[in-house]
């Protein structure tokens, strides 16, 4: 079974820190993704990673950044938090084809104060 | 660009009842076609998927029928039970290695 795990369920931080969230998966997987879930917007893509070192917008890149140093590990970086990220994060990872399925981890709720 | 829409809910149903929750799609080409649920408290899950018209996914009792010529994969189960509330997402996939997209998801709630 694919496992993604991500570094906390619940993270509380405060607004103008850096926060790191951490995704990990052991499936050696090529691509890694990065969403925010809102009530009534559904999943928005924020970043999205084909390969080591590659990344890739997605449609609400504003006021993050991603690291992918090493296959299995993707981190989302906020870098000066606002509580407008106060949000459910989920990181997601797939195979190389087309028609693969995403996996998800069980996300992280951040709240921002 | 390519887009998901789903019905929206809330979808309250007594336990047993019959579900139908619509999606319908705009995408160029042939895109692979997916439902998602999400628990409470949990992330995303594949429930089922179809990959090309005229495929038929199912799992846990639940089917959809990938339809091209009404852009559409509605999913179905003949009888809910309490345990299948949840988010539901429909979402597409359309080549190589592009990102999913979403539907905004459907909450269901079953009552016993």
């Amino acid at each position: 079974d694919v496992k993604v795990t991500q570094s906390s369920r619940y993270l509380v931080k405060r607004t103008g820190e850096k926060v790191f969230l951490e995704c990990v998966q052991d499936m050696d997987h090529e691509n890694m993704f990065w969403y925010r879930q809102d009530p009534g917007l559904g999943l928005r893509l924020i970043y999205f990673s084909y390969d080591v070192k590659m990344k890739e917008k997605g449609d609400i890149p504003e006021g993050y950044s991603v690291s992918r140093e090493k296959k299995e590990r993707f981190s989302l970086i906020l870098e000066s938090a606002s509580t407008n990220q106060t949000s459910m994060y989920l990181c997601a990872t797939a195979g190389g084809t087309g028609t693969d399925t995403q996996y998800f981890g069980p996300g992280t709720r951040l709240t921002v104060l | 660009g390519d887009s998901v829409t789903q019905m929206e809910g809330p979808v309250t149903l007594s336990e047993e009842a019959f579900l139908t929750i619509n999606c319908t799609y705009t995408a160029t080409g042939y895109p692979s076609l997916f439902w998602y649920v999400q628990y409470p408290g949990e992330g995303l899950q594949l429930l089922l998927k179809a990959t090309k018209a005229d495929d038929k996914g199912s799992n846990k009792g639940f089917e959809a029928t990938y339809r091209k010529e009404t852009t559409s994969f509605h999913l179905e189960k003949g009888s809910v039970q309490v345990s299948d509330s949840a988010v539901y997402f429909c979402a597409l996939l359309n080549s190589g290695n592009t990102p999913l997209v979403f539907g905004k998801g459907t909450r269901l709630s079953v009552i016993a």
